[in-house]
């Protein structure tokens, strides 16, 4: 079973800043199988990033993807006040066909 | 646009069953993988387990003896059932659709969920 390490934990930030979070992989996975997600308070997570690096519908280019192997990469270049959440990170696995989330990265106002 | 809503009762008992139903709106449920997915208060996500509209499933092996999901497709819906519930099991409880997306040009697939619920709180209570 591989586990997806989050880092850091919680991120304190001021908007306008760049926003950095990291998802560590226990074993080798695919790009194509990781995806990135936000939730805010009371809300259902919302798909950013798929395959890695490509921007789901309606996600603004601040957001991007990178990374592969085991060592993937949100990044936010500047942070606007609607951008403070949780991030959690997600892998597919396909033997057994099983999903994994990170335990999620906190971006809080600083 | 393809919406999600779960639904089912909002506290169970002890050593009870859960039963929850998502139901699609704005799209056919057909040629899709649907998933369900829980939180517990302030925790992460756990992913519980998947249904393909022709039936096939798949389950988080933490949860495969509790979990079953079933497909109505003349209905639009898709169900959870888990068995046997204790607090441990108190969450708020997401369905979502997942894809699984061929890249034509470089011939692999993306797999992501797409879609989601606005979630349905379960608290397990005697």
């Amino acid at each position: 079973e591989i586990v997806l390490t989050q880092s850091p934990g919680t991120l304190s930030l001021s908007p306008g800043e760049r926003a950095t979070l990291s998802c560590r992989a226990s074993q080798s996975v695919s790009s194509s199988y990781l995806a990135w997600y936000q939730q805010k308070p009371g809300q259902a997570p919302r798909l950013l990033i798929y395959g890695a690096s490509s921007r789901a519908t309606g996600i603004p280019d601040r957001f991007s993807g990178s990374g592969s192997g085991t060592d993937f990469t949100l990044t936010i270049s500047r942070l606007e006040p609607e951008d403070f959440a949780v991030y959690y990170c997600q892998q597919y696995g396909s033997s057994p066909p099983t999903w994994t989330f990170g335990q999620g990265t906190k971006v809080e106002i600083k | 646009q393809v919406q999600l809503q779960e639904s089912g009762p909002g506290l169970v008992k002890p050593s009870e069953t859960l039963s929850l139903t998502c139901t699609v709106s704005g799209g056919s449920i057909s040629s899709y993988y649907w998933s369900w997915i829980r939180q517990p208060p302030g925790k992460g996500l756990e992913w519980i387990g998947y249904i393909y509209y022709s039936g096939s499933t798949n389950y988080n092996p933490s949860l495969k003896s509790r979990v079953t999901i079933s497909v109505d497709t003349s209905k639009n819906q898709f169900s959870l059932k888990l068995s046997s519930v204790t607090a441990a099991d108190t969450a708020v409880y997401y369905c979502a659709r997942y894809l699984r997306e061929e890249d034509l040009i470089y011939g692999y697939y993306y797999y992501y969920m797409d879609v989601w619920g606005k979630g349905t709180t379960v608290t397990v209570s005697s």
